[in-house]
């Protein structure tokens, strides 16, 4: 069965970088698109970006001056990092594979900015 | 950004049908899939491609429409579909609907 498990800090303080890794098991992150969704408070989902199965990557446009997807074909894991984040990044993030429409998720991890 | 719209909530006993909707701001054609997230969880695809089941997913939920206007409907409404429920297009980029708020009451 295809498991997702995002892991990372759960404080970050504002301007600094904010980093994730999503950690795949029962699938290679060689095949499909995955990607990395944010829920804001208040419930505004919004779709950040994704790698594909060759590592190329597409961003949100809203998100495109911060956003790096990268991965780890060897751990199978992939990567967010957004860059000067504010108190408006404050949400919980969640990996997912994109195969169509985002099939499979993580549990998410809440990530709080603030000094 | 192709922008979706969902009402906020919706409040059924449960037996009940209840049709949830999401109106895109331009067609997405069938480009259109269903998550319900309940609270403290991951949301979860229900539908995928407008009106296609998901694996495992209770033949209680469906999905239809094409263009701008979809529909989710359960039918019956039980206890447990307290949720909330979000579509999504994949025509134009990727976006979300702000979610409707379902209530058993």
């Amino acid at each position: 069965e295809v498991q997702l498990q995002e892991s990372g800090p759960g404080l970050v303080k504002p301007s600094q970088s904010l980093s994730l890794t999503c950690s795949v098991t029962g699938y290679s992150i060689t095949s499909n698109y995955w990607g990395w969704i944010r829920k804001f408070p208040g419930n505004k989902m919004e779709w950040m970006g994704y790698i594909s199965f060759s590592g190329g990557t597409s961003y949100n446009p809203s998100l495109e001056s911060r956003i790096s997807i990268t991965r780890d074909t060897s751990k199978n894991q992939f990567f967010l990092q957004l860059n000067s984040v504010t108190t408006e990044d404050t949400a919980t993030y969640y990996c997912a594979r994109l195969k169509a429409t985002f099939d499979y998720w993580g549990q998410g991890v809440m990530v709080t900015v603030s000094s | 950004d192709t922008v979706l719209t969902q009402s906020p909530a919706l409040a059924v006993s449960p037996g009940e049908r209840v049709t949830i909707s999401c109106r895109a701001s331009e067609s997405v054609t069938t480009l259109m899939h269903w998550y319900q997230q309940k609270p403290g969880q991951q949301p979860t695809l229900l539908i995928y491609l407008a009106s296609n089941l998901e694996s495992g997913v209770p033949a209680r939920f469906s999905g239809s429409g094409s263009g701008t206007d979809f529909t989710l409907t359960i039918d019956p409404v039980e206890a447990d579909d307290t949720a909330t429920y979000y579509c999504q297009q994949s025509w134009n980029e990727l976006t979300f609907g702000s979610g409707t708020k379902l209530e058993i009451k």
